[in-house]
């Protein structure tokens, strides 16, 4: 079976920092991968999807970056965190069937 | 662009109550429609889909949505709360290979 892992769990980062989020999927082959950010009282916001290594479409311009080294790994980045970067970031994968799989979440922090 | 619309921010219930959460989408195509729920602490998963066919859509734990397409509404119901359903549900529309959310209905439910 399939199974889809973020890391880390949680996350509290100082202004200006740098940000590293990983995410990997176990038990198949080139899905689709996204990132999400929810924020409370704003649903889930798409960041990035990839459809295959190296390839990375972006939503939302911002202070964020994706990038997919390998078929299964999915990394969020920045260079200098915001505020405005706090929120849980969510990870997920889909392949064929157009139902997309979550993985558990970062929490990021910024302060 | 397409958006998804969720009505209702929170709502509370008593047990045994019955329940209808609404959501409408802006998208006047072909859609693919879906209901996700997060449980507190848990992963986003799904709740139910509707690609085509009938258009009474039964899910998980007594969950059913019916997409109206003269309306552009997909509401989910179920015809009695219970406390586990407390949580957060999330509406979505497939565009382009992507899932665009509304921002969220935080369900809770008194015992």
């Amino acid at each position: 079976s399939q199974t889809i892992h973020q890391w880390p769990a949680t996350l509290v980062q100082p202004v200006g920092s740098p940000l590293s989020l990983e995410c990997t999927v176990e038990g198949t082959s080139n899905p689709n991968l996204y990132w999400y950010r929810q924020a409370a009282g704003r649903g889930l916001q798409l960041l990035f999807y990839s459809v295959g290594i190296g390839q990375i479409s972006s939503e939302v311009p911002q202070n964020l970056s994706a990038s997919r080294p390998q078929d299964r790994q999915f990394i969020l980045s920045s260079k200098k965190l915001l505020l405005s970067d706090s929120g849980f970031y969510l990870c997920a994968w889909r392949k064929l069937s157009w139902e997309q799989y979550f993985g558990p979440g970062t929490r990021l922090t910024v302060t | 662009a397409q958006s998804v619309s969720q009505h209702n921010h929170h709502v509370i219930l008593s047990e045994a109550a019955s329940l209808e959460l609404g959501c409408n989408y802006s998208y006047g195509g072909t859609v693919n429609l879906f209901w996700y729920v997060q449980y507190p602490g848990q992963h986003l998963q799904l709740l139910l889909k509707y690609f085509s066919g009938d258009p009474l859509v039964k899910g998980i734990k007594g969950f059913e949505a019916e997409f109206i397409k003269s309306k552009f509404s997909f509401n989910l119901r179920k015809p009695s709360v219970q406390w586990s359903d407390t949580a957060e549900y999330f509406c979505a529309v497939e565009s382009q290979g992507n899932l665009i959310f509304g921002k969220g209905t935080k369900l809770s439910v008194k015992p």
